[in-house]
């Protein structure tokens, strides 16, 4: 159980385009989800927090017209890279808490992005 | 936002050792969550604790919540070679307020 998936797993874009990755939670709805972004050898850092049913509240620092989040189900979350840049290029990963339980946030594989 | 201090940095052992890694705050957290990442792919959850002074097994793991609420711990007993990853360590402060360790970086030589 708990298993969250991501869609794509891999995407390499060009510079300009917009690019957008899907976090499903499989065997559970979640209320919330999050997104991350992790460097290389880094821990993850936390972007926005995505509710369903109204707007993402984003970290410090992380622009929200860039970064777009779209929480549409108690499945499904939706992260929009606009006009992309290769500093855009990274690994994101979102998790999800499960509506029935305590705290614990399961993550998805995560989506290498590369911007060229 | 807030980060947590996890040590060591980076762990080198012989299979069939044992390990120890913690993590520390300034801040008091309600929840200590313990993942592994490895290459490539999201953190996979270990143990949770929810209760200071709780001391929680998972197979060859085991994790404390510290008396303080500013730290925990982890445990590998017994080390094998599928325990290579890295370790993060998750402080939760309310609801939404998850803050994730610098990782430990474990490699078990064979």
């Amino acid at each position: 159980g708990a298993v969250v998936s991501q869609h794509p797993s891999w995407v390499i874009c060009k510079s300009g385009t917009s690019v957008k990755i899907e976090c499903r939670s499989l065997d559970f709805q979640a209320t919330t989800m999050f997104w991350y972004r992790q460097f290389p050898k880094q821990s993850l850092m936390l972007m926005a927090t995505s509710n369903e049913g109204s707007k993402a509240t984003y970290e410090q620092g992380v622009e929200k017209d860039k970064f777009l989040i779209n929480h549409a189900s108690l499945t499904l979350s939706t992260l929009t890279v606009t006009s992309a840049h290769p500093e855009d290029s990274s690994f994101y990963i979102c998790s999800a808490r499960d509506i029935s339980g305590p705290y614990e946030q399961y993550f998805g594989p995560g989506t290498r992005l590369t911007v060229t | 936002g807030q980060q947590l201090n996890q040590s060591p940095q980076s762990m080198f052992i012989q299979e069939g050792e044992d390990v120890s890694m913690n993590c520390t705050s300034s801040s008091i957290f309600n929840t200590w969550l313990w993942y592994k990442q490895d290459p490539g792919e999201g953190p996979v959850l270990l143990i949770a604790l929810y209760k200071a002074g709780e001391l929680t097994s998972n197979g060859r793991l085991t994790a404390q919540f510290g008396i303080t609420r500013k730290d925990s711990f982890l445990n590998i007993s017994a080390s094998i070679p599928s325990d290579v990853g890295i370790y993060f360590c998750a402080g939760q402060l309310t609801g939404n307020q998850f803050y994730f360790g610098t990782g430990t970086s474990l490699t078990v030589i064979p």
